[in-house]
């Protein structure tokens, strides 16, 4: 049973088009993290979102954390062809420091 | 480059041999991870250091793999009897105290097993 389900799983869209990325749980996290991979890499952080109902913009990207801090979103405005790439949700229960992360949605912004 | 550092960036190996791979955190980090990333799939949490000590194992860690951090800075990944499910991109991280979720990733290394 995977803990955080992430949705889409492949997002093909063209450049110019908003998007958003789902990550839902049944549990509750302390904070949750959005990463960014690209292949042969590993990910780098994007942001982390701590309180619930929180919302953090970062250029054209725009995170949310749900009020029961379960479930988080991720929304790209005007997508670039830059910003193809694997994007994953990643968070930490309460009394852990491990980091558990979703499958990931693999985005594709064709030009 | 002080970033974290990952060697070798790629490991081909024959079913049955022992691979070690080696991470370098950065500095002033004292957490340090291991996860495993098999193609189509988020990283999975093998296990984490705070300092010397290893504080969590995951049970994908069989009693084939071992992790050490000797002195609290760099660490070793070693797998032995290596199977072809071994197959995949082992990614260490580090992060430093209180800023538990921000991990900063190598680039990972990369092991086949034919």
């Amino acid at each position: 049973t995977q803990l955080l389900e992430q949705s889409p799983q492949f997002l093909s869209i063209q450049e110019g088009e908003n998007l958003t990325v789902y990550c839902n749980s049944s549990s509750v996290f302390s904070s949750l993290q959005w990463y960014r991979q690209e292949p042969g890499e590993g990910p780098v952080l994007l942001v982390t979102v701590v309180t619930g109902g929180e919302v953090k913009k970062l250029k054209r990207l725009t995170f949310q954390f749900g009020d029961a801090r379960k479930d988080s979103s991720l929304h790209i405005t005007a997508a670039q062809p830059g910003d193809t790439g694997l994007y994953l949700c990643a968070g930490v229960r309460g009394g852990s420091e491990k980091l558990v992360f979703g499958k990931g949605t693999k985005l594709t912004v064709n030009p | 480059d002080t970033g974290v550092s990952q060697d070798p960036r790629h490991k081909i190996t024959k079913r049955g041999q022992n691979v070690t791979f080696r991470c370098d955190p950065i500095s002033e980090h004292n957490r340090l991870y291991w996860y495993r990333q098999t193609l189509g799939q988020g990283p999975e949490f093998l296990t984490y250091f705070q300092n010397e000590a290893q504080l969590e194992k995951s049970r994908l860690l069989s009693d084939r793999f071992s992790a050490e951090r000797p002195k609290g800075s760099f660490s070793t990944l070693e797998i032995q009897r290596t199977e072809q499910g071994d197959s995949a991109m082992y990614l260490c991280a580090s992060s430093s105290r209180g800023r538990a979720g921000e991990l900063f990733f190598g680039e990972g290394s990369r092991l086949t097993v034919l």
